[in-house]
């Protein structure tokens, strides 16, 4: 059962332009939201995350927008470039276990 | 990167035999974590450790054990491995309760023949 659900599975975007990737939830008691960003052969590293207290967060040319009522928060990616194609993960905490989403794939063209 | 080493690297082993994979924490942390990835899933906890022989199951615990005998070495064993445990593990550590950041190792590649 899939708690968090991802979406898309995979993007595609041009140098310079906005990736953006959601993730939904359904359980309520989840409080605190990561996105992890992985490069193939390594584990995920966090990137940025964000409570539910909060509807925005910004960290250099990563954002992420939280929408509580509707049970939906995304990664906005800015400027993209060639060195973010990676794999995106979005995330929620149950309790002390991580919920991950299922993965985005995103890869930047010059 | 956090100091996080897993061990083996890569491991292909036959149906039926025990596998035991290692991670090693240098930053003291409490929580360990180990996941298993595959296509389609992402990331799902397998077991958890919350503190020197404190463990818990996670979303895939199934065939798995756990041991932290240690405060740095949280050991993730297959019992009897089958072809469905073919998959990359990591460890995660975070210095306290779960919603702290959690810091990946770069995995342990395991396929089961």
């Amino acid at each position: 059962q899939q708690q968090v659900k991802q979406s898309p599975q995979s993007l595609i975007v041009q140098k310079g332009g906005i990736s953006i990737i959601n993730c939904a939830y359904e359980n309520t008691a989840f409080d605190y939201f990561p996105w992890y960003q992985q490069f193939p052969g390594k584990g995920p590293a966090l990137l940025i995350a964000i409570r539910p207290d909060v509807s925005e967060k910004k960290e250099g040319r990563f954002t992420i927008s939280f929408n509580k009522s509707a049970k939906q928060f995304s990664l906005h990616i800015m400027d993209s470039q060639p060195g973010d194609s990676a794999t995106y993960f979005c995330a929620a905490i149950n309790t002390d276990k991580l919920i991950f989403g299922t993965g985005t794939r995103l890869q930047v063209f010059p | 990167d956090a100091g996080i080493t897993q061990s083996p690297r890569h491991k292909v082993t036959e149906t039926g035999t025990p596998v035991t994979l290692r991670c090693h924490q240098t930053e003291n942390h409490r929580y360990m974590y180990w996941y298993r990835q595959d296509p389609g899933h992402g990331l799902r906890l397998i077991h958890y450790s919350y503190g020197v022989k404190d463990t818990d199951k996670g979303e895939v615990s199934d065939g798995y054990s756990v041991s932290r005998s240690k405060t740095e070495d949280f050991l993730l064993t297959l019992e009897s491995a089958t072809s469905s445990q073919t998959s990359v593990y990591f460890c995660a550590i975070s210095l306290d309760r779960g919603d702290q950041p959690q810091h990946f190792g770069d995995g342990t590649r395991l396929s089961i023949l």
